[in-house]
């Protein structure tokens, strides 16, 4: 099946610098890739739709200028944090569309392992 | 109100017992429905994906969609140990690939 990498998978960084988060597909090409928040005990909610090439999609909310997103090849889109401070401590995950199975049965997201984030 | 409701549990089961999930969600525009199975501090797997109403199995697992009452259910036949974990539903207006808008996930433990 699709595999989907992330790295690092756990980063600790002081309050006021920068962290970035590298999302992979390793064996298909994602001109799509979503990233992911969750907060412990909380669900997965959506920060950024990426489209490789062009602008990310960000939801409602989500500060476009706090986290950077760059899908610069279609295979790797990175989420950078900027100038992090405690309370964007969470568990960030990504994950890619597979274009090759857009609209088919097997249409869906592979999500990588996650990237734990801890601001202290 | 959150689009998509989802009892938190935790739900705890003895080995072999069914485990019922169930999702109530309030967007008509869902057509598209998923199961998926996050262990601790993992993304999650894709489990279960169904379009529209119906029933689908596949090996121990059985989805339900009803979008007239907008009321979807996993069902976990035989549960095994390994089966613990936090199951989260999902739904798209567009297929599985497209934005997905999830539950707040509920704990399973399955007891051996």
């Amino acid at each position: 099946g699709a595999v989907v990498s992330q790295h690092p998978s756990w980063v600790i960084c002081k309050s006021g610098t920068s962290v970035k988060i590298e999302c992979r597909s390793l064996d298909f090409q994602a001109t799509t890739m979503f990233w992911y928040r969750q907060f412990p005990k909380q669900s997965l909610m959506l920060m950024a739709t990426s489209n490789e090439g062009s602008k990310a999609t960000y939801e409602q909310g989500v500060e476009k200028d706090k986290f950077l997103i760059n899908h610069a090849s279609l295979t790797l889109s990175t989420l950078t944090v900027t100038s992090a401070h405690p309370e964007d401590s969470s568990f960030y995950i990504c994950s890619a569309r597979d274009p090759g199975l857009a609209g088919g049965p097997l249409d869906e997201q592979y999500f990588g392992p996650g990237t734990r984030l801890t601001v202290t | 109100q959150k689009e998509v409701e989802q009892d938190p549990g935790p739900l705890s089961v003895p080995e072999g017992a069914i485990v019922s999930l169930n999702c109530t969600y309030s967007n008509s525009a869902f057509q598209y429905f998923m199961w998926y199975r996050q262990y601790s501090r993992k993304g999650p797997e894709l489990l279960m994906y169904t379009y529209s109403s119906g029933n689908k199995e596949d090996g121990r697992f059985t989805a339900q969609v009803d979008k007239s009452s907008k009321y979807i259910s996993l069902f976990i036949r035989d549960s095994q140990p390994s089966d613990s974990a936090t199951y989260l539903c999902a739904m798209s207006a567009g297929a599985a690939g497209n934005k997905l808008t999830f539950g707040g996930g509920t704990r399973v433990l399955v007891k051996p």
